[in-house]
């Protein structure tokens, strides 16, 4: 039973078509993030979110929008999908209480796949 | 400049050796850093995490902070096949507490 889960883990989908992918989360903390991922350019942060009424754009907003429905759900939309949006999309949580030294780990969950053609 | 440099690799050793993963970060104010592991087709792990200068160890796994240098470096010691995996460097600025930047990755081959 994964803390962090991601529907779907797969897509394929047509350029212009809508798309939603969700992020749910059972570890009960109260920071969410979208990052995606492309071949040789690590995670790229999409939107994040503190908490259920704060929402902010990342370094790489565009083209896409997001929704906290719950503490414990995150959802990342493609109004429009076009090709270069084909990626590895990861969700992660982290808990604003940190740990020791204020260090803020962050759980990811297992993934995305989206492809549009 | 982006926030955060990774050395470019890939890094290719032979078992039981030391690997040495290098990152440096342009942004002084910068307070934690972290370490992530991920195999390939896997979500990141957080392996390390350091935010005070010196070294920190835990197993195999050495980190090193350097904030007058500003750079931050894993060391893994008696390298094993199954340390192959991409290494990303991230930190966390004192400005946006809790939002992390990544680097882009160095890839890492431990061959038997």
């Amino acid at each position: 039973d994964a803390d962090v889960t991601q529907t779907p883990r797969n897509r394929i989908t047509k350029t212009g078509k809508r798309i939603m992918l969700e992020c749910s989360q059972t570890k009960g903390h109260d920071r969410m993030y979208w990052y995606r991922q492309d071949p040789g350019l690590g995670l790229r942060l999409i939107y994040y979110s503190f908490d259920v009424k704060d929402i902010n754009k990342g370094e790489i907003s565009d083209g896409y929008s997001v929704s906290r429905q719950a503490q414990a759900k995150f959802s990342l939309s493609l109004e429009s999908a076009i090709p270069n949006q084909t990626a590895l999309y990861f969700c992660a949580t982290s808990d604003s209480r940190g740990g020791e030294g204020g260090l803020l780990q962050q759980y990811f969950g297992p993934g995305t796949r989206l492809t549009v053609t | 400049q982006k926030e955060v440099e990774q050395n470019s690799g890939p890094l290719s050793v032979p078992e039981g050796a030391i690997a040495s993963l290098n990152c440096t970060y342009s942004d002084r104010v910068s307070q934690s850093f972290f370490w992530y592991r991920q195999y390939s087709g896997k979500s990141p792990e957080l392996i390390m995490s350091i935010y005070s200068n010196g070294d920190k160890e835990d197993g195999r796994f050495t980190a090193q902070l350097n904030k007058a240098s500003q750079y931050v470096s894993l060391l893994i010691r008696d390298s094993q096949p199954s340390d192959s995996a991409t290494y990303l460097c991230a930190l966390a600025r004192g400005s946006t507490l809790g939002r992390l930047y990544f680097g882009r990755g160095t890839q890492l081959t431990v061959w038997p």
